[in-house]
């Protein structure tokens, strides 16, 4: 695609249910990560993939959080039993080789946990 | 543990002004050091500078990247109110995949 693209664009769900979260990188990028941004603060780190390596997933804050990236493109991010403090705006971004090329952010989509 | 800060975190301009924006990095094994755009929800890239590439311009942007100092500016001159966003910082290790961000600054240019 022209550029990444994330789904839904707005999610809200009740706290204690289970959210998925879509990402479609640009294609023939081999890299892709996932970011949070909690309200007027930076962009945290949860979890990078490339090419076919283990993920790393050190910024990933609890269990509750997984992600999977199939065939090496489309991405999804699983957050189970939803808390309130998992509201923010979730953005993936992808990058043509993860090192030395910069990356592509999507629209993000805001999570609102009730 | 690797850091990157970023001063201010907020300034207020006139349209015209010329502002600078610092960023200051503690990156192991350090790469690079990326600027972005947040005017809503998706940073947009600006420029990503390395050791090979200490200065970029782009139109009224430009950014330099000093080694000694481990920092970056990232200058906007002549700004405009649609130059109003958040400006984000981010260092990348050769250590590690992810993008290490500061916490932004955000600029309001007002008419």
């Amino acid at each position: 695609g022209a550029g990444v693209s994330q789904s839904p664009s707005n999610k809200v769900t009740e706290k204690g249910k289970d959210v998925e979260l879509r990402c479609d990188p640009i294609s023939g990028h081999t890299a892709l990560y996932w970011y949070r941004q909690s309200l007027g603060q930076g962009l945290e780190f949860l979890i990078y993939f490339q090419g076919n390596s283990a993920p790393d997933k050190s910024g990933l804050p609890s269990d509750r959080f997984s992600a999977e990236r199939t065939g090496g493109s489309v991405s999804t991010l699983t957050i189970q039993r939803t808390q309130q403090e998992d509201s923010a705006v979730y953005l993936c971004a992808s990058s043509l080789t993860g090192r030395n090329t910069e990356a592509f952010f999507g629209q993000g989509t805001r999570l609102t946990v009730v | 543990e690797d850091k990157v800060v970023q001063s201010p975190l907020s300034l207020v301009v006139h349209e015209g002004d010329t502002v600078t924006l610092n960023c200051s990095y503690e990156v192991t094994n350090f790469r690079s050091l990326l600027w972005y755009k947040q005017e809503k929800k998706a940073p947009t890239f600006l420029f990503m500078l390395t050791s090979s590439g200490i200065e970029k311009k782009s139109g009224r942007l430009s950014s330099i990247l000093d080694k000694k100092e481990l920092s970056s500016i990232l200058n906007i001159t002549a700004t405009q109110t649609g130059d109003s966003a958040i400006y984000l910082c981010a260092g990348a290790s050769d250590s590690w995949g992810k993008f290490q961000f500061g916490a932004g600054t955000q600029v309001v240019v007002t008419p």
